[in-house]
C-alpha cells in the first residue's frame, strides 16, 4: 500500500536552531502534501499544504517565516522550523494523498520535536 | 462551520464488545469522511472512510454508519481486542477550491480495551 515516511523520527536540539523534517511518498507521486501539528492528548491541526512547484498555503496562525515549506519534487516535501523556541516542541506530521479529490491521505510516523 | 464535533472523550470496554465513536459536522460540503487509529509515538492510520452517497460501509470488524440528514457518522468496532487500543480520530474533507483535500479532525476519542 501507500506508504509515506517521515524523517527524523524524533529530535533534540537546543532553542535557535533551525531543525528540517522530510516528507517522502515512497511509491507514488505527489504533487500536494500536508503538514500537521499536534501537541500531547489533542488532535491534529493543519499547519499548510505543500504544493510542488509553487509556494506552500499555510492556514491562518501559522507563520510562514517560522515553518518553511519546500515541495521540491513529486516525492519530497520538507518543513524546516526555524530558529526554534521550547514552545515550537510538539510533534508533527505530513500527509500525501493518493487518490482523486486528493483523497485518500496517508500519514507519516511524526516527527517529535523538543527545543530546550 | 468548518469544525467536527467527535465523542466521547474516551472509552473502556471489555474484550469482544462493540465501542461506538459518534462524529457530527456542520458544513454540508463536506463529502469524505474517514477514520484514523493512532497509536502513541505514531502517526494516524486510515481506518475506514465513506462518502455520503452510502449510509454504511464495512470493512474486516470496522463499520461506519452514516446519517447525512442528521449529519452524523459513527465507527462501530465489532469483536474489540485489546490491540484495538489507541486514539480514533474522525475526520471530514471537502473537494475543490482551496479546500481542496483539506482534513479536519475530530477531537479523538482514547479507546481502552481490557482483555
Amino acid at each position: 500500500g501507500a506508504v509515506v515516511s517521515q524523517h527524523p523520527s524524533r529530535v533534540i536540539c537546543k532553542s535557535g536552531t533551525s531543525v528540517k523534517i522530510e516528507c517522502r511518498s515512497l511509491d507514488f507521486q505527489a504533487t500536494t502534501m500536508f503538514w500537521y501539528r499536534q501537541f500531547p492528548k489533542q488532535s491534529l491541526m493543519l499547519m499548510a499544504t505543500s504544493n510542488e512547484g509553487s509556494k506552500a498555503t499555510y492556514e491562518q496562525g501559522v507563520e510562514k517565516d517560522k515553518f518553511l515549506i519546500n515541495h521540491a519534487s513529486l516525492t519530497l516535501s520538507t518543513l524546516t522550523v526555524t530558529s526554534a523556541h521550547p514552545e515550537d516542541s510538539s510533534f508533527y506530521i505530513c500527509s500525501a494523498p493518493t487518490g482523486m479529490s486528493n483523497q485518500p491521505q496517508h500519514f507519516g510516523d511524526g516527527t517529535r520535536l523538543s527545543i530546550l | 462551520q468548518q469544525q467536527v464535533k467527535q465523542s466521547p472523550q474516551s472509552l473502556i470496554v471489555q474484550k469482544g464488545g462493540i465501542p461506538i465513536i459518534n462524529c457530527a459536522y456542520e458544513n454540508t460540503a463536506f463529502d469524505y469522511f474517514p477514520w484514523y487509529q493512532q497509536f502513541p509515538g505514531k502517526g494516524p492510520a486510515l481506518l475506514i472512510a465513506i462518502r455520503p452517497d452510502v449510509s454504511e460501509k464495512k470493512e474486516g470488524r470496522f463499520t461506519i454508519s452514516f446519517n447525512k440528514s442528521a449529519k452524523q457518522f459513527s465507527l462501530h468496532i465489532m469483536d474489540s481486542q485489546p490491540g484495538d487500543s489507541a486514539t480514533y480520530f474522525c475526520a471530514a474533507s471537502k473537494g475543490g477550491g482551496t479546500s481542496y483535500g483539506k482534513l479536519t479532525f475530530g477531537q479523538g476519542t482514547i479507546l481502552t480495551v481490557h482483555p
